[in-house]
């Protein structure tokens, strides 16, 4: 049991380049979610999924996409990659209902320059 | 989603209980109070919540008042290893469910020392 899988851990990107962070979960958890947490910050909500097919914005959705097709895989996507976007991003996951542990991934650390 | 008031930060010695307030005034009935902890930027680790009676694990213990406008985890030895940022949440209310969405504000830095 994995928990909650993020790759890459690191990641420097080209203003305007595109790429995608994977997140993956093997708990059959039904909701994922994406973060980002800015210097000194809290984390701030970018999308998230209730199920396969199914998303929604977050706090801060301008600038990514997110699909999700399985159960395990909740990518998020940065279209045209900005400086402001550097941040660290974390993936999180838990169990349809209310009052469950919600597990995080380890952070995928992004620099846009 | 009911917003949380910590203290920025606390100092603690090593080997006493850490008791980190919080205050959620405007929670709802149904929103659960939640605490996490990060260390050094790394993904935040889980460590209690509880919808309205007093709750202890392997790590903490959480009390909430009767009326659940406050709540106290506590670290009853802390060690150097417990010094990070701590964040109350409370659940997001979307339909009676959380959608596993989580809303953080600043935290409270604890640091623990010798």
């Amino acid at each position: 049991n994995a928990g909650v899988t993020q790759t890459p851990k690191f990641q420097v990107l080209k203003t305007g380049q595109s790429m995608t962070l994977q997140c993956a979960q093997d708990m059959n958890h039904e909701y994922m979610s994406w973060y980002r947490q800015d210097p000194g910050m809290g984390l701030r909500l970018i999308h998230y999924s209730v199920g396969a097919g199914i998303t929604d914005q977050g706090e801060v959705p301008n600038g990514y996409n997110v699909s999700r097709s399985t159960t395990e895989d909740f990518p998020l996507r940065l279209l045209s990659a900005a400086p402001s976007q550097t941040s660290v991003y974390f993936c999180a996951s838990t169990r349809s209902g209310a009052g469950n542990t919600i597990y995080f991934g380890e952070g995928s650390w992004l620099t846009v320059v | 989603d009911a917003k949380t008031t910590q203290p920025t930060s606390m100092d603690c010695a090593e080997g006493r209980a850490a008791n980190l307030p919080c205050n959620h005034s405007t929670i709802s009935g149904n929103e659960y109070v939640y605490w996490y902890r990060q260390i050094h930027s790394q993904g935040p680790q889980y460590i209690i919540h509880g919808l309205k009676n007093n709750e202890t694990n392997e790590m903490a213990s959480l009390i909430i008042t009767e009326d659940r406008k406050s709540s106290t985890l506590i670290l009853p030895h802390a060690t150097l290893r417990d010094t990070a940022v701590y964040y109350c949440i409370v659940s997001a209310n979307a339909g009676g469910t959380s959608y596993g969405k989580l809303t953080f504000g600043q935290g409270t830095i604890l640091t623990v020392h010798p």
